[in-house]
């Protein structure tokens, strides 16, 4: 059974950092790319970065490029979120899923979410 | 950046009844489109992929139509626990973007 399990969620202070982890299982977790999903308390999805199955090819949201940085270990079957310069408008749950892999014009990326985890809730506030 | 639109924002029906929800692209998208539920308090789940493409596992009642900038996603007889947000993807373009859900109520 595909799983894939978040942690690191928790409050922080406007500034500050977070890093947050998605323990994965039950499929080959180096042949795909693994996302980052986030949903703002009533709101809708919304995409936060990309990295492909090596590695190779990492995008992220202009939202959050320059503060978030993407990274996975396929030893240990994990990804991983590190925020940093955290700000209210962060405050969300976040969501790693499983993508199904696309490239086309030099880009590499999922071209659908097939497997979700729980998510985990960041909380941004003073 | 491809913006995606989603009608109506939120509907009411009855069981049994045809429902249709549209989502529009900015721009020509080809058929680069997924339909996602998400019940309140889960995560989403996949339901519809490359516009018309059921997901396996998924009641056929669900459906999905469209390519370049219209789609539509359709329940033919809906179900009470069909009662969900519902939200269209591109991935025609970095970065993917959903659209703005649409929240599916029982009369």
């Amino acid at each position: 059974e595909v799983q894939l399990v978040e942690s690191g969620g928790g409050l922080v202070k406007p500034g500050g950092s977070l890093r947050l982890s998605c323990a994965a299982s039950g499929f080959t977790f180096s042949s795909y790319s693994i996302n980052w999903v986030r949903q703002a308390p009533g709101k809708g999805l919304a995409w936060v970065s990309s990295i492909s199955s090596s590695s190779s090819y990492i995008y992220y949201a202009d939202s959050v490029k320059g503060r978030f940085t993407i990274s996975r270990d396929n030893a240990k079957n994990s990804l991983y979120l590190q925020m940093n310069s955290l700000r209210a408008e962060d405050t969300a749950v976040y969501y790693c899923a499983r993508g199904l892999g696309f490239c086309r014009g030099g880009y590499c990326y999922a071209r659908r979410f097939d497997y979700w985890g729980q998510g985990t809730l960041v909380t941004v506030s003073s | 950046d491809i913006q995606m639109t989603q009608s109506p924002s939120s509907l009411s029906a009855s069981v049994g009844d045809r429902v249709t929800i549209t989502c529009q692209a900015s721009q020509d998208i080809s058929n680069y489109l997924n339909w996602y539920q998400q019940k309140p308090g889960k995560a989403p789940k996949l339901l519809i992929y490359d516009a018309s493409n059921l997901e396996t596992g998924v009641p056929s009642r669900f459906s999905g139509s469209g390519s370049g900038t219209d789609f539509t996603f359709t329940i033919s007889s809906l179900q009470p626990e069909d009662i969900a947000t519902y939200y269209c993807q591109q991935y025609d373009n970095i970065p993917i973007t959903f659209g703005q859900g649409t929240r599916l109520e029982i009369k």
